[in-house]
């Protein structure tokens, strides 16, 4: 079975700073897409970035950046200068299944200190 | 403006009812899904469909049923079978392409069902 683990249940990191979370999954598959997903408060579901497997370079969206390490089978998103507005849950949401299944982790609940 | 709707935004019902749930989007998009949110858990899939008057059963699909008679409207109806219906109900949109369904995927604000 193909998984996702979001190790951490939650973080929290003063405004202004860096925080890095982290996602690690499990798959055959060689040819995949990963995202990540922010849910504020409103229950919305946001995209945030997204890395295509075959590509090398790691994707940047804005203060939004991933380190993508597909040997190792993880997919981190670093959110550099953090704001209020960031509060949210977030989600890593790799799309491993050829029967056109995203597969979810259980989220990471970010807080951000004023 | 393009986008995914979903009504209603709370619904309640009473045990042995079936209720619809409503997801219509404007995005021109073939794909729909339906996912099922409970505190605390990432989204689970229910059904999905790629195209119009076809369907599949993701991983929790007993006791929902669904319908795709139109490309715009993928509503969800949630059966008496279904023995814990309480959840967030979140609709999705994306393109298909012809290189794989390997599209971000777009949400509807979401339905808060409550069962009495």
């Amino acid at each position: 079975a193909q998984t996702v683990t979001q190790s951490q249940p939650e973080m929290s990191v003063q405004e202004a700073e860096t925080v890095t979370l982290s996602c690690t999954y499990d798959t055959s598959e060689s040819d995949y897409y990963l995202f990540w997903y922010k849910q504020p408060p409103s229950r919305q579901m946001i995209l945030v970035i997204r890395q295509e497997a075959y590509k090398q370079q790691n994707a940047t969206e804005n203060r939004f950046s991933v380190n993508f390490q597909k040997a190792a089978k993880s997919f981190s998103l670093k959110i550099s200068d953090s704001q209020l507005g960031d509060a949210a849950m977030y989600f890593c949401a790799p799309f491993l299944d050829s029967n056109y299944q995203l597969i979810w982790g259980a989220g990471t609940k970010l807080i951000i200190k004023p | 403006d393009g986008g995914i709707t979903q009504s209603p935004k709370y619904l309640f019902r009473k045990e042995g009812q079936n209720v619809t749930l409503s997801c219509e989007q404007n995005l021109n998009h073939d794909a729909m899904y339906w996912y099922r949110q409970d505190p605390g858990q990432g989204l689970r899939l229910i059904y999905y469909s790629q195209i119009v008057n076809d369907f599949q059963k993701g991983d929790i699909a007993e006791g929902y049923s669904v319908s795709r008679e139109k490309k715009e409207s993928f509503p969800l109806t949630v059966t008496s079978a279904q023995k814990n219906p309480t959840a967030f109900y979140l609709c999705a949109s994306s393109i298909q392409s012809t290189s794989g369904p390997y599209n971000e995927q777009f949400f509807g604000p979401g339905t808060r069902l409550t069962v009495l």
